[in-house]
């Protein structure tokens, strides 16, 4: 069964640093794009950021700057490593993998990215 | 700054039909955007509906469909049933390697 699990998340000061997992299972996130998208609480979706096959990556304006995202594929797992966080930046963030025609077809069930003082 | 819209909200009756729209704040939505629409219920992941327009992810039931309808992007639920009360959320592909989310339909059955 494809599985995408995320970690990471946690209670974070305006400023700080966290880096969210994403750990594959069922498929080979080396065979894939994958992408973060974010939920802050009671909003809507937001892209944030995609890794391609090729090792190129692409950032919503929002966090262009201060997050990277990155990819270890022998381990399987995606990476989004956020900096200079900001309350606004508090949200659920979920990965999901990229399928041709440009759509997202695995989620995982996200994990919470909470930034206040 | 491209914005994507959708109708904040949508109420239906069982049984019927019901299309949600999604829109570009300047211009129209095309098949060259690769419109793609996702279904989520409270404190769920996103579940995929359509992508390409009009292509449905497996398991999808065919009351659910894609299309373009003008200059929108539209999902139409025929046959609507009580688990279809959802949130719906259309994405569409900028180019550039980025993708933005529209804001998202509310979709209430009754």
């Amino acid at each position: 069964e494809m599985q995408l699990v995320e970690s990471g998340g946690g209670l974070v000061q305006p400023g700080g640093s966290l880096r969210l997992s994403c750990a594959a299972s069922g498929f080979l996130v080396s065979n894939f794009y994958m992408s973060w998208v974010r939920q802050a609480p009671g909003k809507g979706l937001e892209w944030v950021s995609v890794t391609h096959t090729d090792g190129s990556t692409h950032y919503a304006d929002s966090v262009k700057g201060r997050f990277t995202i990155s990819r270890d594929n022998p381990e399987n797992t995606v990476y989004l490593q956020a900096t200079s966080l900001r309350a606004a930046d508090t949200a659920v963030y979920y990965c999901a993998r990229g399928r041709p025609y440009f759509h997202m077809d695995v989620w995982g069930k996200g994990t919470t990215v909470s930034v206040s003082s | 700054q491209t914005v994507v819209t959708q109708e904040p909200s949508f109420s239906v009756s069982p049984g019927g039909t019901v299309t949600l729209t999604c829109g570009l704040s300047s211009g129209s939505v095309s098949t060259t955007y690769y419109p793609s629409w996702y279904q989520q219920t409270p404190g769920q992941a996103p579940r995929t509906l359509i992508y390409n327009t009009n292509t449905r992810s497996s398991g999808v039931p065919d009351r659910f469909s894609g299309s373009v309808l003008g200059n929108k992007a539209a999902l139409t639920i025929t046959g609507a049933q009580a688990d279809d009360e959802s949130d719906y959320y259309c994405v569409l592909y900028m180019g550039s390697g980025v993708w933005v989310f529209g804001g998202g339909t509310k979709l209430t059955v009754l």
